[in-house]
């Protein structure tokens, strides 16, 4: 079965420290993969998605960067951390391709998140 | 564009009581539509989706919802609410286009339900 761990859980950085989360995903081949961040447990807003080792698209400008070094390896990382970075960062999968037969639907399988303070 | 409306912040339910969150969405092309859970600092988890065929889906811990084409809302239901179902549950959906292609997973702002004893 397909398991994705993300982490460090937590994470309290100053303001203008670097930033490097890591999220892997085991027991499937070729995932989208997501990051995304949810400010004051309400919304999710989409920072990034790949469909493809460094092919990453961007969905807002910010001060946040993402790299797919593996097929199964996603990282979110920042040069200089802002105090508006804060919040809680989600990693996910989902199949490439769709396909009623074989069950694949298009959803997402989320990590458990890591929470960022930024001070 | 497409958009996808969950027009309540908070939903309150008596333990026992049916609940319901509602879910509303606007799209071109065929909708995949899901429903997620999320439980305090925890990911979200998967709890059901509608692709195609009966309009009533089940999920997960007694959840089902109900897909309404006309009315295009995806309403979250359960008929005994428990203490342990209050997190936070959001409403999702994909749109494939006619071509066959994927866009990507668009959610809801997310309601959070309480039940209480």
């Amino acid at each position: 079965s397909q398991t994705i761990h993300q982490w460090p859980a937590t994470l309290v950085q100053p303001v203008g420290s670097p930033l490097s989360l890591e999220c892997t995903v085991e027991g499937t081949s070729n995932p989208n993969l997501y990051w995304y961040r949810q400010a004051a447990g309400r919304g999710l807003q989409l920072l990034f998605y790949s469909i493809g080792i460094d092919q990453i698209s961007s969905e807002v400008p910010q001060n946040l960067s993402a790299s797919r070094p593996q097929d199964r390896q996603f990282i979110l990382s920042s040069k200089k951390l802002l105090l508006s970075d804060s919040g809680f960062y989600l990693c996910a999968w989902s199949v490439t391709q769709l396909g009623l037969a074989g069950g694949n639907t298009g959803e997402l399988f989320f990590g458990e998140g890591s929470r960022l303070t930024v001070l | 564009a497409q958009s996808v409306a969950q027009p309540e912040d908070q939903v309150n339910v008596a333990e026992g009581n049916p609940l319901t969150v509602k879910c509303t969405y606007s799209v071109s092309g065929n909708p995949y539509l899901f429903w997620y859970v999320q439980y305090p600092n925890r990911g979200l988890q998967f709890l059901l989706k509608y692709i195609t065929g009966d309009n009533l889906v089940k999920g997960s811990y007694g959840f089902e919802a109900e897909f309404n084409k006309s009315q295009t809302s995806f309403h979250l239901k359960k008929p005994s609410a428990l203490v342990s179902d209050s997190a936070l549950y959001f409403c999702a959906v994909r749109v494939i286009t006619y071509g066959g292609s994927q866009g990507n997973l668009i959610f809801g702002k997310g309601t959070k339900l309480s039940v209480k004893p």
